[in-house]
């Protein structure tokens, strides 16, 4: 079954430093998004991305994060400047299509991240 | 806004026993609802998802879950369960239209004992 893959599958970082996290998604799928888990809470939307460009945003993504897709297979997230508070479980997905045209969503196992 | 309530924090079955995971939403009008499960080091997985029609939905792993509108609930079922469901579940719901966010609920731990 195609999956999702992400790395790192955790990343330990200081406070104030810039994080890349990296997604390849299923290869002909069009939707991409973000999630995060804080450790002991719910799973929380961040972002989703559709033809190269942000579609829907939370209020948690603020202007520290930012996402880009450089090539035709890799969807990454970017912390520009770590707080203590970004310490989580990131989640990247995707979709052939939107996730209410019926299609399933298929989520990668996680990053950790932890900002010390 | 939409809003998910999962009452259990933490449930403990038998294995072979039945299961109902209660999942409680709050939507204006008709949702997309879905549940995830969470294996220990796993990412999330589809189990089955409601979009429209029947209320009824089948899932994998042999799970089912029942929409109904007047009690605003979806929960989940699974009539013989196996040592290895313990995981963590997730309620989930969609606004719709493409590429909106899924509001989770904040899960359900499901302990297997022998």
């Amino acid at each position: 079954e195609p999956e999702v893959t992400q790395t790192p599958s955790h990343q330990v970082t200081q406070m104030g430093q810039e994080v890349i996290l990296r997604c390849v998604p299923i290869s002909n799928h069009l939707y991409f998004y973000w999630y995060r888990q804080i450790l002991g809470q719910k799973v929380e939307f961040l972002v989703s991305f559709y033809n190269n460009e942000i579609s829907e945003k939370s209020e948690i993504f603020d202007d520290q994060f930012s996402v880009e897709r450089p090539d035709g297979s890799n969807f990454t997230l970017k912390i520009r400047s770590t707080k203590l508070e970004d310490s989580a479980m990131y989640f990247c997905a995707s979709s052939a299509q939107g996730q209410f045209s019926g299609n399933t969503i298929y989520f990668g196992e996680g990053s950790w991240l932890t900002v010390v | 806004a939409q809003s998910v309530t999962q009452p259990d924090i933490h449930i403990t079955v038998s294995e072979g026993a039945s299961l109902e995971l209660r999942c409680n939403y709050s939507y204006g009008a008709t949702p997309y609802l879905f549940w995830y499960v969470q294996s220990p080091g796993q990412g999330l997985q589809l189990l089955l998802k409601y979009f429209s029609g029947d209320t009824l939905v089948q899932g994998i792993k042999g799970f089912e879950a029942e929409f109904k509108r007047s009690q605003s609930s979806f929960n989940l079922r699974k009539p013989s369960v196996h040592w290895s469901d313990a995981a963590e579940y997730f309620c989930a719901v969609g606004a719709g239209g493409g590429a909106d966010g899924l509001t989770f609920g904040k899960g359900t731990h499901l302990i297997i004992q022998p």
